[in-house]
């Protein structure tokens, strides 16, 4: 079975723009979650999606927003960039809600400048 | 306050050591589920285990063992016979319920373990 697949691996946006992230979870999983590691905030939990509802949000401002498909695969956008939105965000597939055994992707490298 | 405190930063072992990694995790719900991640160089983090807060049994897996006790709010994970392939960092984390917006999860800062050949 493939594992969860992230794309882009690496981008570079300037301040103000926006980015689009995507996610492909196992298949046959249907929870995407996703998650910010910078170091100096470590982990954070962004959201998650189930079935193509937003069921669980971390604390971000509204500029990060994400949608799920019907065929599981997710997309998280973060609008007018800032430079403290480097990070590397990590997306992550379970069977159920919840956190359940997730499996985690590669990640993709954003970079603010 | 941190919800989630894995107060050892960084931990060096000599390979075939026993290694204890602490945390310590703080929560008012009676439901709720702590996690253990390992994140190695690569960059990629893998799942190690998920208990809910109504398991107290200690768990062990092959080198790895979890010891869960809610009467100190602990949930420490020790790698027996610690080899080089276990050099990483590792993550604790605590999954619980909020109102209006669903499960929180809440991360410690890591442990970076180093095994020294």
């Amino acid at each position: 079975k493939a594992g969860v697949t992230q794309t882009p691996r690496y981008l570079i946006k300037t301040r103000g723009q926006q980015v689009t992230l995507s996610c492909s979870p196992i298949s046959g999983h249907r929870s995407v979650s996703w998650y910010q590691q910078t170091p100096g905030q470590g982990l954070q939990f962004l959201f998650e999606y189930f079935s193509e509802t937003q069921r669980n949000k971390g604390n971000f401002p509204g500029r990060f927003s994400g949608r799920q498909f019907s065929n599981s695969r997710s997309e998280m956008n973060v609008s007018t960039l800032e430079l403290g939105d480097s990070a590397l965000y990590l997306c992550a597939s379970s069977l159920g809600r919840g956190m359940a055994g997730q499996y985690f992707g590669p990640g993709t490298r954003l970079t603010v400048t | 306050a941190q919800k989630v405190t894995q107060a050892q930063t960084e931990i060096s072992v000599v390979e075939k050591e026993d290694v204890t990694l602490d945390c310590v995790y703080e929560t008012r719900d009676t439901t709720y589920y702590l996690f253990w991640y390992k994140q190695p160089p690569s960059g990629e983090l893998v799942f190690l285990i998920r208990r809910n807060s109504f398991d107290e049994q200690n768990e062990i897996s092959g080198r790895y063992s979890w010891n869960f006790q809610k009467s100190t709010s602990s949930f420490n994970f020790t790698i027996t016979a610690s080899q080089v392939v276990d050099s990483a960092v590792y993550f604790c984390a605590l999954s619980e319920e909020e109102r209006g917006t669903g499960n929180q999860f809440y991360f410690g800062t890591g442990t970076s373990l180093t095994v020294i050949p």
